[in-house]
């Protein structure tokens, strides 16, 4: 069954640096998404992308976020000037459409530590 | 604004006994829910959906039906075994993009 991936599964990075979390979503997926887990709350959604554009974010996503679909198979998180608070699991989902039969399907995230 | 309420864990239980995990949600329009799986050290898995009311999704020997009347969405399995030991995530999607998670229930089965 085709997955999706994620790589790595864990970043330790110094605060301040910035970082790229990869995703590969599943081959014929138009929809792609950013959701994050703080440790011990919940998972939060951060952004959306159809088309090679933002389709939504939440508040969460600021400036200090950016998404990137920089070939035909990946889709990129960029964190710059990372913050400690910016420690979370980093899940990469993607979709077929937004229709409710055409559930989003999860990598396996990418633990991202700052130090 | 849509949000969706799970009981606390951890759930714990003894194999073969039957499981209730509650989920309630509240939504302005009419969502799919969802209920993920989360095993040790993987990432989040669809267990189960409906789409609309009175439907029931299943899978596993897991199942839960949408309840409209009562905005609530619980999972069940009649018997549980060692192997269903993991963290369950209840969801909602409404018109937007994003799924609204719950908090999650970590489910331990003792042998």
């Amino acid at each position: 069954e085709p997955e999706v991936t994620q790589t790595p599964s864990h970043q330790v990075t110094q605060m301040g640096q910035e970082v790229i979390l990869r995703c590969v979503p599943i081959s014929n997926h138009l929809y792609f998404y950013w959701y994050r887990q703080i440790l011990g709350q919940k998972v939060e959604f951060l952004v959306s992308f159809y088309n090679n554009e933002i389709s939504e974010k939440s508040e969460i996503f600021d400036d200090q976020f950016s998404v990137e679909r920089p070939d035909g198979s990946n889709f990129t998180l960029k964190i710059r000037s990372t913050k400690l608070e910016d420690s979370a699991m980093y899940f990469c989902a993607s979709s077929e459409g937004v229709n409710n039969n055409q559930p989003q399907h999860f990598g396996d995230g990418t633990r991202l530590s700052i130090l | 604004g849509d949000s969706v309420t799970q009981m606390e864990g951890p759930v714990t239980l003894s194999e073969e006994a039957f499981l209730t995990i509650n989920c309630t949600y509240t939504a302005t329009g009419y969502p799919s829910l969802f209920w993920y799986v989360q095993y040790p050290g993987e990432g989040l898995q669809l267990l189960l959906k409906a789409t609309k009311a009175d439907d029931k999704g299943s899978n596993k020997g897991f199942e839960a039906t949408y309840r409209k009347e009562t905005t609530s969405f619980h999972l069940e399995k009649g018997s549980v075994q060692v192997s269903d030991s993991a963290v369950y995530f209840c969801a909602l999607k409404d018109s937007n993009y994003q799924l609204i998670w719950g908090a999650g229930t970590k489910l331990i089965i003792k042998p």
